[in-house]
């Protein structure tokens, strides 16, 4: 059964940082390129970052460039979001996504909380 | 950033109604678009990808039509179950994007 359990959300001052974590089973994790996508309470669905296939390709948002990092680790069959510099606006659930076929996604985790607030 | 526009932003309808959504992208998208369904509290799920194919155990009243910039999500005949948000997303340019949601509610 593919699973993805996400955790290491929280509550964190502006300009923190967090590490989120996304542990995957049930499929070929290591060649299978994922995301992180975010819902800010309320609102709709914001892609925030990618991973290719390969590990070579990284992608992400205008809005976290430059402040998160998507990586991962094959031999624990985790995905992971450092994020730095947080700001009130990147409150929300955070899912990692599982790519089928050019970027569609076929299994979320349950998602994490973030809350950016002083 | 391709922009999708979703529409209409609510749909009321009752159970065993035809729901039609659109989405309209800002630039071609070839055919890397799916669309999603959200329940309050729940993860999306995929329902349609590549613009119609249906994912691994969607109903066949699922169903997802369009090329380029104009796709159609269609629901035959409205299950009890159905009443949620709907999203389409781009997978075919950086930044993917999401649609704004459209949201069907019981009549």
């Amino acid at each position: 059964e593919v699973q993805l359990l996400e955790s290491g959300g929280g509550l964190v001052q502006p300009g923190g940082s967090l590490r989120l974590s996304c542990a995957a089973s049930g499929f070929s994790f290591s060649t299978n390129a994922m995301s992180w996508v975010r819902q800010a309470p309320g609102k709709g669905l914001e892609w925030v970052s990618g991973l290719g296939n390969s590990d070579v390709n990284t992608y992400y948002a205008d809005s976290v460039k430059g402040r998160f990092t998507i990586s991962r680790d094959s031999s624990k069959n985790t995905l992971y979001l450092q994020m730095n510099s947080l700001r009130a606006e990147d409150t929300a659930v955070y899912y990692c996504a599982k790519d089928i076929f050019w970027w569609a996604f076929d299994m979320w985790g349950q998602g994490t909380v973030v809350t950016v607030s002083s | 950033d391709i922009v999708l526009t979703q529409s209409p932003a609510t749909l009321s309808l009752s159970p065993g109604e035809r729901a039609t959504l659109s989405c309209r992208a800002g630039q071609s998208v070839s055919s890397h678009l799916a669309w999603y369904q959200q329940k309050p509290g729940q993860s999306p799920r995929l329902l349609i990808y590549d613009a119609s194919k249906r994912a691994t155990g969607i109903p066949a009243r699922f169903s997802g039509s369009g090329s380029g910039t104009d796709f159609t999500l269609t629901i035959s005949s409205l299950e009890p179950e159905d009443f949620a948000v709907y999203y389409c997303q781009q997978g075919s340019n950086w930044p993917l994007t999401f649609g704004g949601g459209t949201k069907v509610e019981i009549k």
